[in-house]
């Protein structure tokens, strides 16, 4: 069974500092990841997504991931937080292309520091 | 381009009322279509999907239904609301068969709160 773990239920950083949002999959087949971001009582876009090309996939707002499968792994990153990105991210692994389930991680909330 | 529209945005209802939130797609055919939801403090669960006209896949055993009387629009549905079912309700669309991208895109929500 498909399950995504994110480490970290709340991340902070000061406004400058790198972003990192883990997030760990299993799978038994080969992957669709995604993240996805969601602002207050709003719904979630689409942040950046991997499906089999280039292991480095680099998304908007200036957001990139990196898959790696020898550790499972889907780390998210920006090298420099903006006080705009603080939100609820969300991790999502599907391998079905027919019917496109997304199994989503618990989410992180990033809290940025001015 | 595709949109996607949900309604209401909020709703309160009293326990043992019946529930019905609407989704409609515009600017495609044919598509995926998803319920999800994400009680306090925990992540998506997704709750029903469909292929197609009255086509309903069921995730987990609950409260609720979910039809899809026309080919963009998808409607979830309770008899009788507990508790439990408060929530932020999120339908989502993709294009029929994933294509190469496989992408979900996500309504605005519905915040349900049941009192």
């Amino acid at each position: 069974a498909q399950s995504v773990t994110q480490l970290g239920s709340h991340v902070s950083v000061s406004e400058g500092a790198l972003v990192l949002l883990r997030c760990n999959y299993s799978s038994s087949v080969p992957p669709y990841l995604f993240w996805y971001v969601q602002y207050p009582n709003q719904g979630l876009q689409l942040l950046l997504k991997y499906t089999s090309a280039a292991t480095l996939v680099k998304g908007i707002n200036g957001f990139e991931a990196e898959f790696k499968k020898s550790e499972t792994s889907f780390h998210l990153t920006k090298p420099s937080a903006h006080m705009s990105d603080a939100a609820e991210y969300f991790c999502a692994v599907s391998h079905s292309s027919n019917t496109g389930k997304l199994i989503f991680g618990q989410g992180t909330t990033l809290q940025v520091k001015p | 381009s595709q949109t996607i529209h949900q309604w209401p945005a909020t709703l309160v209802q009293p326990v043992g009322s019946p529930l019905s939130l609407e989704c409609t797609v515009e600017g495609t055919s044919n598509p995926n279509l998803y319920w999800y939801r994400q009680a306090a403090g925990r992540g998506l669960q997704l709750l029903f999907y469909s292929v197609g006209i009255g086509q309903i896949s069921s995730e987990v055993p609950q409260n609720l239904s979910a039809s899809r009387p026309q080919d963009r629009q998808f409607i979830l549905s309770s008899k009788k609301l507990l508790l439990s079912d408060s929530g932020f309700y999120l339908c989502a669309w993709r294009l029929a068969g994933g294509g190469t991208k496989n992408i979900q895109y996500f309504g605005a929500g519905t915040r349900l709160s049941v009192l």
